[in-house]
């Protein structure tokens, strides 16, 4: 499987402000997506982060609260905007190789804190 | 109905015996079927997937696959305390989306 790191591993921030989540894997990859796991909850995707274009966001999700990035096949951001405390949660972001299957792996998590 | 159904739990089992853990989902169009395990502060790290209906054996860990019944099942043998966990099952939808369930919590204990 892939290595993949997230930076911030974890932070707590205040009300209105922004944070921005960052995914590095070490190889390339085709597919790269950012999930979000609320306290005792499954996880639900955001979106999926695609290379060179806007990223395809899923219901209840919009790109002026999370705007994602990915420049290259390697890296993606996540950015949570205006933060509230609902957005406490743990951030996830998981990748598919280019070669190899369906699988997708998943980074170690960003917990988020909003006060 | 959810698209992927999970028993919560939490279920107990002693350490040694056989944990079954199921998921149904409602998509008949998936075709690719993941269980993954997370530990508590932890995220989920993917111990089996199955495509095909039937059996899939990795150790001491089995998925089962049954397509007419739109039913997947992960079987745990010879149980051991660091196998409790949350036990989450995903489907790939038809637009290639990845759906979980809840979740099925496991304790075994020694």
């Amino acid at each position: 499987s892939a290595v993949i790191s997230q930076k911030p591993s974890r932070d707590i921030c205040q009300r209105g402000t922004s944070l921005t989540i960052q995914c590095q894997v070490d190889s390339q990859v085709t597919m790269m997506f950012w999930y979000r796991q609320q306290p005792g909850q499954s996880l639900t995707l955001i979106a999926t982060a695609n290379q060179g274009s806007e990223a395809t966001y899923e219901s209840g999700f919009v790109i002026d609260k999370f705007p994602i990035s990915r420049p290259n096949l390697t890296f993606s951001t996540l950015t949570v905007s205006n933060m509230s405390p609902e957005d406490s949660s743990i951030y996830l972001c998981s990748v598919e190789r280019a070669s190899g299957g369906n699988e997708q792996f998943f980074g170690p998590g960003t917990r988020l804190t909003v006060l | 109905q959810k698209e992927v159904e999970q028993n919560s739990g939490p279920l107990s089992v002693p350490e040694g015996a056989i944990a079954s853990l199921n998921c149904t989902y409602s998509d008949r169009g998936s075709q690719s079927f993941f269980w993954y395990r997370q530990y508590s502060g932890k995220s989920p790290e993917l111990i089996m997937f199955i495509y095909s209906n039937g059996d899939k054996e990795d150790g001491r860990f089995t998925a089962q696959l049954n397509k007419a019944s739109q039913y997947v099942s992960l079987l745990i043998r010879d149980s051991q305390p660091s196998d409790s966990a949350t036990y989450l099952c995903a489907v790939k939808s038809v637009r290639g989306k990845l759906i979980f369930g809840q979740g099925t919590e496991l304790s075994v204990k020694p």
